[in-house]
């Protein structure tokens, strides 16, 4: 089955303990892409991928840190996490970063940072 | 800058017409789309349409666009209380790559 899987689903931490969330693909996608969604400000994008080894900074990198070794992985990483890095994280792909190619999902992570 | 917006809620008795509205800024938009959130789960691409459509149309979906107002809209014929969920519009605009803006998501609630 085709999918976007995202680990773990949910995750409460304390301030400043380093926390990677993994996120995998099947589908052989060149575009991946790293978003949080808060209330009323809809899906804001952290960092995105065009292919392996290349990212690019989104609308709201601070705090965050990726990379892409491997053409079905694209992790994120908070070195020292803080309480407004609280979200809802999803991770999506696409097969390239073309505008005419829908991105597909994962279920989300919901990180809650005392 | 870029922008997409959104009213945050709409609710509609079962078997009625929704219309979803979105307003955009970018008029360097290629696609415009409208995904679907179910509690829990990621979103699910439900259609899209190329800048340079007025309308298209997907059994019950109907999507609008007026360019030169910048506003796009989605219509659900015959709602269903499986239709309740939220409602993103989103734009695509080049920026060397392309990048993905989404608006704050429209809340439908189905009333049976």
């Amino acid at each position: 089955e085709a999918q976007v899987t995202q680990n773990p689903r949910y995750l409460i931490t304390v301030t400043g303990k380093k926390l990677t969330v993994t996120c995998s693909q099947n589908m052989n996608h060149e575009y991946m892409s790293w978003y949080r969604q808060d209330p009323g400000l809809g899906l804001r994008q952290i960092y995105y991928s065009m292919n392996v080894e290349v990212t690019d900074k989104g609308d709201v990198p601070e705090g965050y840190k990726v990379s892409r070794k491997e053409k079905r992985n694209f992790p994120l990483i908070l070195e020292s996490p803080s309480p407004n890095q609280t979200s809802l994280y999803f991770c999506a792909s696409s097969w390239t970063g073309a505008g005419n190619q829908p991105q597909h999902f994962g279920d989300g992570t919901r990180l809650s940072i005392l | 800058g870029e922008d997409v917006e959104q009213s945050l809620f709409l609710s509609v008795r079962e078997g009625d017409s929704s219309v979803i509205n979105c307003t955009y800024t970018d008029s360097s938009s290629t696609y415009l789309y409208w995904y679907k959130q179910e509690p829990g789960a990621g979103l699910q691409l439900l259609t899209y349409i190329f800048s340079n459509m007025d309308m298209k149309q997907d059994q019950r979906l109907t999507v609008l666009l007026n360019k030169k107002d910048k506003h796009l809209s989605l219509r659900i014929a015959d709602t269903q209380t499986g239709d309740s969920a939220i409602y993103f519009c989103a734009e695509t605009v080049p920026t060397g790559g392309f990048k993905t803006i989404f608006g704050a998501g429209t809340r439908l609630f189905v009333k049976a």
